[in-house]
């Protein structure tokens, strides 16, 4: 089955400062989806990237597909507190098992 | 719009007992999935509903099972509950055809003792 790669696990950044996460299929991608969950709660959507070479922004985060849909990356600019949490990437693989996700990255940020 | 609604948001149940969870789905949306999280396992995806048929199924045992309304409306059921059932169980609402957002609900955080 697809698996997703998420990296770093955990990150902890000065506020202010930038920060990418990376996300990294096995496979060719149909759709990557990012969200963000606080700890022991729902997930909130972020964006959803389709084709390849795409990329989204909102407010100060910013998601990145690469041409070949194999790797995604979720970049954030000048990091706040309200940043802080759980990053999740999630792939879509055609219609299938629903989405697989990856681990998550765990993103604090420090005043 | 009223986002994705989970009841209840806490549980607890004894090992033995059976549990059933409910969502309910953006307005409009005739697709719900469901998913367990685990710090150990992650986000594993259960069972998708669209128009009351399971269209899909993930792999977990006969124990878990769901149904949805002709309202949209979900519930999944876990029957002899295990302890390795504590998780949080997530359901995802989206319109139900092509590559199209899944909102996820708050959850609710299924303890069993």
């Amino acid at each position: 089955s697809q698996e997703l790669e998420q990296s770093p696990q955990s990150l902890i950044v000065q506020e202010g400062k930038n920060l990418t996460i990376n996300c990294t299929s096995s496979k060719t991608l149909y759709g990557l989806y990012w969200y963000k969950q606080k700890y022991g709660e729902g997930l909130i959507f972020l964006m959803m990237l389709q084709k390849g070479g795409e990329e989204k922004s909102h407010e100060k985060i910013t998601a990145k597909l690469d041409e070949k849909k194999q790797q995604s990356s979720l970049h954030i600019t000048a990091s706040q507190p309200s940043h802080a949490g759980i990053y999740l990437c999630g792939a879509d693989r055609g219609g299938a098992d629903g989405l697989t996700f990856g681990k998550g990255t765990h993103l604090i940020i420090q005043p | 719009k009223a986002g994705v609604t989970q009841t209840p948001r806490y549980l607890i149940k004894t090992r033995g007992q059976q549990v059933t969870l409910s969502c309910s789905p953006i307005s409009g949306h005739r697709s719900v999935s469901w998913y367990q999280q685990t710090p150990g396992q992650g986000l594993q995806f259960l069972f998708e509903y669209f128009s009351e048929t399971q269209r899909n199924k993930g792999n977990f045992p006969g124990r878990f099972s769901g149904r949805q309304f002709s309202n949209s409306r979900s519930e999944m059921n876990v029957s002899t509950l295990e302890l390795g059932d504590s998780a949080l169980y997530l359901c995802a609402s989206y319109a139900g055809w092509g590559t199209d957002t899944q909102y996820f609900g708050p959850g609710t955080r299924l303890t069993v003792l």
